[in-house]
């Protein structure tokens, strides 16, 4: 069964250090997503992704976040300068279509450690 | 999204049925009932979704109240791995934007062997 991809499982980052999560969405999908979850929280809404630029943005993802899709496969989130408060599990997803009678499909998710 | 109640706990005998309940009294007619669940330290997993008629798929059955303010996902035999936060989510246009999902703190399924 096709699945939602994330690099790396567990990545631990010096506060102001720049970090780039990775997720490889379902290859026919063509909507793209992010959510962070801090641990013991809700996940939440970051950015969504279509046509090779943001549609959708919560707000929290502000000046130090950025999403792009390099090529045809890879989903990238960067958070240029990392805060403690930025740790946290980053969940993926992609989705066929982009409306309310669509379903998301999430990877295992990138734990984020900042020290 | 709107708003969606949902009971925090709730247990289950394994192989028993299971009959998770959600009350969105303010839904409006083109919201759609999303259901995802997230077992521990994974991410979300979509589970079934609908607008008026009841739904079925190989992982649960969704019922819709004729007045669609509650619905109930039902697993018809809940294993061990069903252990898990069911989150029941409302999907509408307006407040919630065409593509994100809102979560809110769900239902914690624990499941007795």
């Amino acid at each position: 069964e096709p699945e939602v991809t994330q690099t790396p499982s567990h990545q631990v980052t010096q506060m102001g250090q720049e970090v780039i999560l990775r997720c490889v969405p379902i290859s026919n999908h063509l909507y793209f997503y992010w959510y962070r979850q801090i641990l013991g929280q809700k996940v939440e809404f970051l950015v969504s992704f279509y046509n090779n630029e943001i549609s959708e943005k919560s707000e929290i993802f502000d000046d130090q976040f950025s999403v792009e899709r390099p090529d045809g496969s890879n989903f990238t989130l960067k958070i240029r300068s990392t805060k403690l408060e930025d740790s946290a599990m980053y969940f993926c997803a992609s989705s066929q279509q982009g409306n309310m009678n669509t379903e998301a499909f999430f990877g295992q998710g990138t734990r984020l450690t900042v020290v | 999204d709107a708003k969606t109640t949902q009971p925090n706990s709730m247990e289950s005998n394994e192989e028993e049925p299971v009959h998770l309940p959600c009350n969105h009294s303010t839904i409006s007619g083109t919201d759609y009932i999303h259901w995802y669940r997230q077992l521990p330290s994974q991410g979300p997993e979509y589970v079934i979704h609908g607008l008026t008629s009841n739904v079925n798929n190989r992982m649960a059955s969704l019922a819709i109240a004729e007045d669609r303010k509650s619905s109930t996902l039902i697993l018809h035999r809940a294993t061990l791995r069903d252990a898990a936060v069911y989150y029941c989510i409302l999907r509408d246009p307006i407040s919630g934007g065409y593509q994100k999902v809102t979560f809110g703190t769900g239902t914690k399924l624990q499941v007795i062997p």
